[in-house]
């Protein structure tokens, strides 16, 4: 299995819903990565996770929360977000941190109205 | 710091057309380079890679060599398809701060 998975594929929510995006691998891989992609931009960083703990965060704000509860789960918690938050946001994993090659899911597309 | 730094979009080809899509950095260290396509409406999939001076990487009949000399890795193919039509980005990697950095990305378009 050399997949990434990601749900919901697309997602609607109101700016005071609590919402959560969940991101799957089974590789073994013990990096996994969020990332943030607006319309006809390259990726933007915002979390990485090592061996399960939070290894950067990219100074984003507090209404996004990851959460990994296992070497295979990643999940992003959503807050109170503003409707500039509204992107798709990218799930990755690689063996580890220091190894370069990440793979991506097929990302959430998500809508804050 | 780390950067890439792209050519200019879109880009429109016709069908069998030669492709080159230039990408030179400026890197701490020995960066690992990296092309991404991400076709319309899905994620990033690792197109191909070099991590060492000279190295070429190939797939799907792409191919890019990494070029020390000039800090350069262009992406070129000899025919695109239509199906080759998506958003391209370089990207480097270095285990200086243990990140992927990006270059804008390029839209290719490629007509019947």
């Amino acid at each position: 299995d050399t997949e990434v998975t990601q749900t919901p594929k697309h997602l609607v929510m109101g700016m005071t819903n609590k919402k959560s995006l969940k991101c799957e691998q089974h590789m073994g891989h013990r990096a996994m990565y969020w990332y943030k992609q607006k319309a006809k931009k390259p990726p933007e960083l915002m979390f990485v996770y090592s061996y399960e703990k939070l290894s950067i965060n990219e100074s984003v704000p507090s209404r996004f929360s990851p959460e990994c509860p296992n070497s295979s789960l990643l999940n992003l918690h959503l807050h109170a977000l503003q409707p500039e938050d509204s992107a798709l946001y990218l799930c990755a994993s690689s063996q580890e941190v220091s190894r370069h090659e990440q793979f991506f899911g097929p990302g959430t597309r998500l809508t804050v109205l | 710091g780390n950067s890439v730094t792209q050519m200019e979009g879109p880009v429109t080809l016709s069908e069998e057309a030669f492709l080159t899509i230039n990408c030179t950095y400026t890197a701490t260290g020995y960066p690992s380079l990296f092309w991404y396509v991400q076709y319309p409406g899905e994620g990033l999939q690792l197109l191909l890679k070099a991590t060492k001076a000279d190295d070429k990487g190939s797939n799907k009949g792409f191919e890019a060599t990494y070029r020390k000399e000039t800090t350069s890795f262009h992406l070129e193919k000899g025919s695109v398809q239509v199906s080759d039509s998506a958003v391209y980005f370089c990207a480097l990697f270095t285990g200086a701060n243990s990140k992927l950095t990006f270059g804008k990305g390029i839209t290719l378009s490629v007509r019947p």
